[in-house]
């Protein structure tokens, strides 16, 4: 049990346009679910965190305008990252979890390359 | 606030060694203490996790961690590792409170040698 998935695994795009990435919780239902970048060689840094159908809380230094994130049921949560520019290609990592808010399980991550 | 150290970036061990890996953590308050690995272009897999009660923890594929109050530790294990366990190892801590959130140490890099 506990599967989140995500989709798409891999995205190339422009410079300028816009992404967006899927988190689904496959068998649970996510009260809350995180988002993370991922720099190569280096920790999880977190980005946001939401609550279904609640607006998402962004750490500081994340900009929310850049980074849309929408919780609109238990088992989906999306980010879009909007006007993609080659300083956002990373790898994002979504993340979920039920009741007890540590216990987060993760989906395999988005590799975004923005051109 | 919390912080989480692992002061191995990189680990190279032999095949069928045991391995330590070190975590240190920094807080004021009771927290739940976790280790998760991370293989190339994955996601994080939940090795362990310590919440309470007995400090020695056991995980999957044969990893067991040690909290230790005292010191601040919770050091992960194993006896003899595998090549498959090359990966990259989060140490990370959460505040027994709610809608707090979980913040992993920088990661520690196994590299088992055949």
């Amino acid at each position: 049990g506990a599967v989140v998935s995500q989709h798409p695994s891999r995205v190339i795009c422009k410079s300028g346009t816009s992404v967006k990435i899927e988190c689904r919780s496959l068998d649970f239902q996510a009260t809350t679910m995180f988002w993370y970048r991922q720099f190569p060689k280096q920790s999880l840094m977190l980005m946001a965190t939401s609550n279904e159908g609640s607006k998402a809380t962004y750490e500081q230094g994340v900009e929310k305008d850049k980074f849309l994130i929408n919780h609109a049921s238990l088992t989906l949560s999306t980010l879009t990252v909007t006007s993609a520019h080659p300083e956002d290609s990373s790898f994002y990592i979504c993340s979920a979890s039920g009741d007890n808010y540590y216990e987060q399980y993760f989906g395999p991550g988005t590799r975004l390359t923005v051109t | 606030a919390q912080s989480v150290t692992q002061l191995d970036s990189q680990v190279p061990v032999f095949e069928e060694a045991p391995v330590e890996l070190r975590c240190n953590y920094s807080s004021s308050v009771s927290v739940y203490l976790f280790w998760y690995v991370q293989y190339p272009n994955q996601g994080l897999q939940l090795l362990l996790k310590y919440l309470s009660g007995s400090t020695l923890v056991k995980g999957i594929n044969g990893f067991e961690a040690e909290f230790n109050k005292s010191q601040t530790s919770f050091h992960l294990r194993k006896p003899s590792v595998h090549i498959s366990d090359t990966a990259e190892y989060f140490c990370a801590v959460s505040l027994k409170t709610s809608y707090d959130k979980v913040i992993f140490g920088p990661g520690t890099s196994l590299s088992v040698i055949p």
